[in-house]
């Protein structure tokens, strides 16, 4: 079976840019999270969804982070300004809901230069 | 808020030693907890976990404790191997009964053996 495949594995751009990740979770799972993953701050939650629904975005960072589920297979997370600050591993994972364990993609290292 | 506080690294031991990362929590009501396993270059992979106070969660020879008393749960394993070397993640979810809707996690132990 596949796993939570992300896309890109590594992206590299200049500040100002628009960065744009992406995720396909494991079929049949119905809850997607979207992680950062840096040296200062550990492994954060920015936003997770269920049933393609946002339920807690509460530690997207700022405006210029937004993420979207148009549908069971596909999601974004989106970095428009990109700034250096934003460097880091993206970790994309998804579950069934409930008591189920979360399985993550690879990761997206992100440098902002 | 919840959090989880675990030791920090890195760890270095040699092969067939015995291991122990320390983690304790703190939360409202009843979290489940759960350890995972970052290897290099990779996404965390789950090891264990415990839904409930003195659940035991095993998993590859590691194994964790709930405990409630204590609001701990510490990783253990009798004899590590070179394969072992990665970074550890203690993790709870706020919602009693193993709802991953949102977990919380650790800062990480890196742990390196070698041979």
């Amino acid at each position: 079976d596949a796993g939570v495949i992300q896309s890109p594995r590594h992206e590299v751009t200049e500040m100002g840019q628009e960065v744009t990740l992406r995720c396909k979770p494991i079929s049949g799972h119905n809850s997607l999270f979207w992680y950062r993953q840096t040296m200062m701050r550990g492994l954060e939650l920015l936003i997770y969804f269920n049933n393609n629904v946002p339920i807690d975005d509460s530690g997207m960072p700022e405006d210029r982070f937004s993420a979207k589920m148009p549908n069971a297979s596909f999601s974004t997370l989106k970095i428009q300004p990109s700034e250096p600050r934003d460097s880091a591993v993206y970790f994309c994972a998804s579950s069934l809901v409930g008591n189920q364990p979360q399985h993550f993609g690879d990761g997206t290292r992100l440098s902002i230069l | 808020g919840d959090s989880v506080t675990q030791m920090e690294g890195p760890v270095t031991l040699s092969e067939e030693a015995f291991l122990t990362i320390n983690c304790t929590y703190t939360a409202t009501g009843y979290p489940s907890l759960f350890w995972y396993v970052q290897y290099p270059g990779e996404g965390l992979q789950l090891l264990l976990k415990a839904t409930k106070a003195d659940d035991k969660g095993s998993n590859k020879g590691f194994e964790a404790t709930y405990r409630k008393e204590t609001t701990s749960f510490h990783l253990e394993k009798g004899s590590v191997q070179v394969s072992d070397s990665a970074v550890y993640f203690c993790a709870l979810s706020p919602n009693y009964g193993g709802s991953q809707g949102n977990l919380i996690f650790g800062k990480g132990t890196k742990l390196s053996v070698k041979p």
